[in-house]
């Protein structure tokens, strides 16, 4: 089974500030297919990124993911007030499919 | 447009089994890699993958409850069915059914249910 550790749990930012989350694989996602979700208070998860890079149907340029093997990033160039949410990674290389525990992002 | 929609109790108590259905409109589970996958997300915790079941009928499960899960599809009714045996107030969560892709596109989970919050108590 594939572990996920995102870091940091939470990140205290201002809107128009960059935010950069870190999610890392316990073994290598060796095909890239890593997955962002943006999840807020009640709602359903989204996704936002598929294969590691590739931005979802409708999620704006500022969001951005990038990395391969054990190391993934997303980041968000210019936070937006509707960014501040939770965000997870997911891998969908190998069964068991495998969620991160999670980076809240936050008004400082 | 592709919508799922997860129903079934609000409350079970401890020991009971959970049905939940999800039924979906805008695509069908006889395409080739087409697959409704159940998640879970405790209140105030992370997601956390239950099951999945794919057009070819191939069924994958969460090893930690591997022993508690069927999940099953209904073709004509664009419904599928997760059931949990042996409920446990832990299990208390909101579960979401999702719909993912393995064809030449492999996609993660793409469409989501609205979810539903399931609390078990005696």
């Amino acid at each position: 089974e594939i572990v996920l550790t995102q870091s940091p749990g939470t990140l205290s930012l201002s809107p128009g500030e960059r935010a950069t989350l870190s999610c890392r694989a316990s073994q290598s996602v060796t095909t890239n297919y890593l997955a962002w979700y943006q999840q807020k208070p009640g709602q359903a998860p989204r996704l936002l990124i598929y294969g590691a890079s590739s931005r979802a149907t409708g999620i704006p340029d500022r969001f951005s993911g990038s990395g391969s093997g054990t190391d993934f990033t997303l980041t968000i160039s210019r936070l937006e007030p509707e960014d501040f949410a939770a965000y997870y990674c997911q891998q969908y290389d190998s069964s068991p499919l495998t969620f991160g525990g999670g980076t809240k992002v936050e008004i400082k | 447009q592709i919508t799922l929609k997860e129903s079934g109790p609000t409350l079970v108590k401890p020991t009971q089994t959970l049905t939940l259905t999800c039924t979906f409109s805008g695509f069908s589970l006889t395409t080739g890699g087409v697959g409704v996958g159940w998640i879970r997300q405790p209140p105030g915790k992370a997601l956390e993958w239950l099951a999945i079941i794919y057009s070819n009928d191939d069924k994958r499960y969460s090893p930690s409850l591997r022993s508690r899960l069927t999940i099953t599809k209904d073709t004509s009714k664009n419904q599928v069915v997760l059931t949990m045996t042996n409920m446990d107030p832990v299990d208390t969560a909101t579960y979401y059914c999702a719909h993912r892709m393995v064809a030449q596109l492999v996609l993660p989970f793409n469409y989501w249910g609205q979810g539903t919050l399931v609390t078990v108590s005696s």
